[in-house]
């Protein structure tokens, strides 16, 4: 089946530190993989995303490479921000006809927290 | 550009009554998608639609109906509220395409007392 597996949370950091959220997932065929952030009160918005293996999406600093040989889509960002702090969510979508045609998959959500 | 719209954003209800949460896009997605977000549990699919006239249902759809009867509007109805169905609910829509990204509402907080 397909399926996302993301790191538990909370995940709390200091200003200016380097975040990993690690995100493996199973798929049936060639998944597109995504990144979605949840600011508080907010509905999710689209953070990065790629399409095929080895491409990287970026986006407001945040970075990850679509890696088939070990199905991961890790999210990292150098140094983060107290305006980073949000709930991230790795999702996959994959190339079907059917019941699963243009439905995502998501994992379930990682808790950022990061203080000044 | 509106993209996608729920209403209402917070709703009050008592157990037994019925309602019907709204979405609507104005994107000319095929697919529009319902989800429930809950502590610890991520995002959980109620029902989907893959265009006008056609719908499924997804992880969890006890106690809750759709219908797509244009491309635009996607609501979803409680037929009896219970207090198991206070969450957090979005409607999501996109373009049915591999590599295309869903568009979410804004979500709407239901509280069944």
């Amino acid at each position: 089946g397909n399926s996302v597996t993301q790191m538990e949370g909370p995940v709390t950091l200091s200003e200016e530190a380097f975040l990993t959220i690690n995100c493996t997932y199973t798929a049936t065929g060639y998944p597109s993989l995504f990144w979605y952030v949840q600011y508080p009160g907010e509905g999710l918005q689209l953070l990065l995303k790629a399409t095929k293996a080895d491409d990287k999406g970026s986006n407001k600093g945040f970075e990850a490479t679509y890696r088939k040989e070990t199905t991961s889509f890790h999210l990292e960002k150098g140094s983060v921000q107290v305006s980073d702090s949000a709930v991230y969510f790795c999702a996959l979508k994959i190339p079907s006809r059917g019941s699963t045609l243009g439905r995502l998959y998501f994992g379930r959500g990682t808790q950022l927290t990061v203080w000044p | 550009n509106a993209g996608v719209t729920q209403t209402p954003k917070f709703q009050v209800l008592k157990t037994g009554q019925s309602m019907t949460l709204q979405c609507a896009q104005d994107m000319n997605h095929e697919y529009m998608s319902w989800y429930r977000q809950d502590p610890g549990m991520g995002l959980r699919l109620i029902h989907y639609s893959v265009g006008a006239g056609i719908t499924d249902q997804g992880e969890v759809p006890n106690g809750y109906n759709v219908s797509r009867s244009t491309t635009e509007d996607f609501p979803l109805r409680l037929l009896s509220a219970a207090p198991s169905q206070t969450s957090v609910y979005f409607c999501a829509s996109s373009p049915t395409g591999a590599g295309t990204e869903a568009f979410f509402g804004q979500g709407t907080r239901l509280t069944v007392v």
